[in-house]
């Protein structure tokens, strides 16, 4: 059974900084990989979503990264702002049954 | 385009009473999703609509939830009667096609059972 883990829970760091999002999966097995934003209050929207094919995509300072073999991806963010702060969801597409299996999710707080 | 439209935004009832929530998908999306998602956790998938019929609602409750989706289009989830566990953050989604398609996010309704 596919298992999908976010660490940290939470992450505060100050404005400019760059940082990594980490998401860990037990089962490589997988037919996509989509990076997620939750702000409080509203819905989630989907920011990157990676084929099982594909190594990495890219949306202006977010890159995101997957690696099946080690059961990671990475959500890397350039030049953190404000605005940014957010939890931040990776979400799996299975490779036999396409439900999306998330993670909890890491809570993203950036200082001005 | 318009998004995925929810309504109530906010509920707050008391346990064992009952509550329906309403979704309107993107216009042309086939597939409908309802997920809960309790605090501090990822959403779970509850039922997945594909036009006006059931693909998976294997993870929905059944003695107390029911969902319908009248003429392929908007959609309600109810729970009847409401327990305190219900307490969560309820979700609907929308997609072109089933399956691999990006799923566009409703701004969900919060409820709280009391």
């Amino acid at each position: 059974k596919q298992e999908v883990t976010q660490i940290p829970a939470a992450l505060s760091v100050p404005e400019g900084e760059n940082l990594v999002l980490n998401c860990s999966f037990t089962d490589s097995a997988i037919y996509n990989l989509q990076w997620f934003r939750q702000d409080p209050g509203k819905g989630l929207t989907s920011l990157l979503l990676i084929q099982s094919s594909q190594r990495e995509q890219t949306s202006g300072r977010l890159n995101a990264s997957l690696d099946k073999s080690s059961g990671r991806s990475t959500l890397y963010i350039a030049a953190s702002q404000p605005g940014d702060s957010a939890t931040y969801l990776c979400a799996l597409g299975g490779d036999s049954n396409y439900q999306l299996i998330w993670g909890a999710g890491t809570k993203l707080i950036i200082k001005p | 385009e318009a998004g995925v439209a929810q309504s109530p935004r906010y509920k707050i009832i008391e346990k064992r009473q009952s509550v329906a929530f309403w979704c309107n998908p993107i216009s042309g999306h086939a597939t409908l999703y309802w997920y809960q998602q309790i605090l501090g956790q990822g959403p779970k998938l509850l039922i997945q609509f594909q036009n006006n019929g059931v693909v998976d609602d294997s993870q929905l409750p059944k003695d107390r939830f029911s969902a319908e989706r009248l003429k392929g289009v908007d959609s309600t989830l109810k729970i009847q009667p409401a327990k305190l566990e219900d307490s969560a953050v309820y979700l609907c989604a929308s997609s072109q096609l089933e399956g691999r398609a990006i799923q566009y996010f409703g701004a969900g309704t919060r409820l709280s059972v009391l």
